[in-house]
């Protein structure tokens, strides 16, 4: 069965540092997500991307991040200037018509 | 933009019971409505929808109904598993917007 990928699975980073975070979307899904969960919370809806280009964005996803399809199968969170409070479990999804699957998460910390 | 309600936030059951979790949403244009089971650790897991033209889907022991008029929507496990114990959220989307928003979760604990 095709699933969302993620890597890693686990990312480390310095306050301050960037990270990329990766994903594979299921290859014949059309509509690509990043959510957020910090430990024990809700799931917070990040940015939502179709068509090679963001389609809603949450108040959340302000300059400090972007997302990126480079090629015809990776989708890319970027977090620049990391702080403390973007340590969380970052989820991928990717959605047909309509259900939307995840990914397993990057568990981001920052120190 | 949409807003999802879940209540209860934790719930604890006999194995064998029913459980019931309850969810309202704001946007009156939501027309699509998953529910995710998220075991610790682990990725949040469809595990039944409902689309705004029917009002009751039922899959084994789980079922979900909804009620357009008033934005609520319920999710019913009967005969509870311990292996049922996780963090369920309900959602909601406008597939014109497209975006799925989360309700804020429920704990179930299934007692053996």
């Amino acid at each position: 069965e095709p699933e969302v990928t993620q890597t890693p699975s686990h990312q480390v980073t310095q306050m301050g540092q960037e990270v990329i975070l990766r994903c594979v979307p299921i290859s014949n899904h059309l509509y690509f997500y990043w959510y957020r969960q910090i430990l024990g919370q809700k799931v917070e809806f990040l940015v939502s991307f179709y068509n090679n280009e963001i389609s809603e964005k949450s108040e959340i996803f302000d300059d400090q991040f972007s997302v990126e399809r480079p090629d015809g199968s990776n989708f890319t969170l970027k977090i620049r200037s990391t702080k403390l409070e973007d340590s969380a479990m970052y989820f991928c999804a990717s959605r047909g018509s309509p259900e939307a699957f995840f990914g397993q998460g990057t568990r981001l910390t920052v120190v | 933009g949409e807003n999802v309600e879940q209540h209860p936030s934790t719930l604890s059951v006999q194995e064998g019971d029913s459980a019931v979790i309850k969810c309202t949403y704001s946007d009156s244009a939501s027309n699509y409505f998953p529910w995710y089971k998220q075991e610790l650790g682990k990725r949040p897991q469809l595990i039944i929808d409902i689309r705004s033209n029917v009002g009751e889907k039922k899959d084994q022991r789980i079922a979900v109904t909804l009620n357009k008029t008033a934005k609520h929507f319920s999710l019913h496990i009967t005969e509870t598993q311990p292996e049922d114990s996780a963090v369920y959220f309900c959602a909601a989307m406008e597939t014109r917007y497209d975006k799925v928003i989360f309700g804020p979760g429920t704990s179930l604990s299934v007692i053996p």
